[in-house]
C-alpha cells in the first residue's frame, strides 16, 4: 500500500523550532520529488516547500524562506521539514505529498499521494 | 503568484443531480490545473490533473474541462460519498497555489 505518514507536530512556543518527519512506503521514494503543504482554516491550502529526488533542487514559499529547511534521506525513505523561528502564522496542519507525474525532478505538478498530516500549533 | 479563485463557496445539490464547480486563475495556466476532494479529517485526494485527466481510480462521473484561466469540475450524478470540499490547484508556476475551495453539501 502506498502510504505517507507524518510525525513530529505539537505545541511549540513562538520563536522556537520543530522538526517534522514523513515516512514513505509502497513506492520507490528515491524516484520522486516530494513536497510539504500546510492547511489552515483561514488561509486554506498553502504549498510550503519541495525537494527533488536527489536533494539537488529545493524550493520554498516566500512565507517560510530562510526559516524552514526541507531535506530527505532516501536510504530511510523519509522526508523532513526543519522549522525555525516559528510564529503564530505557522500554526497549521502539515501534509507531506508526493509529486505526481514528473519523475525525479522538482517540477510544478499535482500531488497524487498525501499523508494524513501532523498538526503544528504555535502558541505561548 | 497566480491567484486561484473558486466559485461558489458552497453548492447545495441533491443526490443524483449534477454539480458544476468553477475555478479561475489570475493568469493563464494553460491546462496545468488539478482538482482535489477533501472530506473532514482526511487528506486531499487527487481527482483530476492536466485540467481533464482523471487520476488513477477516480470514477468516470468526475470530469474536468477548461484551459487558460477558466476551469470546471463536473460531477455528473452526485453520490453520497461525493459530498465534500473541492479544491483546484495550478501546476504551472512556482509557488504552486490552491483555490479557496467549494463545499458541496446535501440539499
Amino acid at each position: 500500500e502506498v502510504q505517507l505518514v507524518e510525525s513530529g507536530g505539537g505545541l511549540v512556543q513562538p520563536g522556537r523550532s520543530l522538526r517534522l518527519s514523513c515516512a514513505a512506503s509502497g513506492f520507490r521514494f528515491e524516484d520522486y520529488a516530494m513536497h510539504w503543504v500546510r492547511q489552515t482554516p483561514g488561509k486554506g491550502l498553502e504549498w510550503v516547500s519541495g525537494i527533488s529526488w536527489n536533494s539537488g533542487t529545493i524550493r520554498y514559499a516566500d512565507s517560510v524562506q530562510g526559516r524552514f529547511t526541507v531535506s530527505r534521506d532516501n536510504a530511510k525513505n523519509s522526508l523532513y521539514l526543519q522549522m525555525n523561528s516559528l510564529g503564530a502564522e505557522d500554526t497549521a496542519l502539515y501534509f507531506c505529498a508526493k509529486q505526481g507525474y514528473t519523475v525525479a525532478s522538482l517540477w510544478p505538478d499535482a500531488f497524487d499521494i498525501w499523508g494524513q498530516g501532523t498538526m503544528v500549533t504555535v502558541s505561548s | 503568484e497566480i491567484v486561484m479563485t473558486q466559485s461558489p463557496a458552497t453548492l447545495s445539490v441533491s443526490p443524483g443531480e449534477r454539480a458544476t464547480l468553477s475555478c479561475r486563475a489570475s493568469q493563464s495556466v494553460s491546462s496545468n490545473l488539478a482538482w482535489y476532494q477533501q472530506k473532514p479529517g482526511q487528506a486531499p485526494r487527487l481527482l483530476i490533473y492536466g485540467a481533464s485527466t482523471r487520476a488513477a481510480g477516480i470514477p468516470a462521473r468526475f470530469s474536468g474541462s477548461g484551459s487558460d484561466t477558466k476551469f470546471t469540475l463536473t460531477i455528473s450524478s452526485l453520490q453520497s460519498e461525493d459530498f465534500a470540499v473541492y479544491y483546484c490547484q495550478q501546476h504551472i508556476n512556482w509557488p504552486l497555489t490552491f483555490g479557496g475551495g467549494t463545499k458541496v453539501e446535501i440539499k
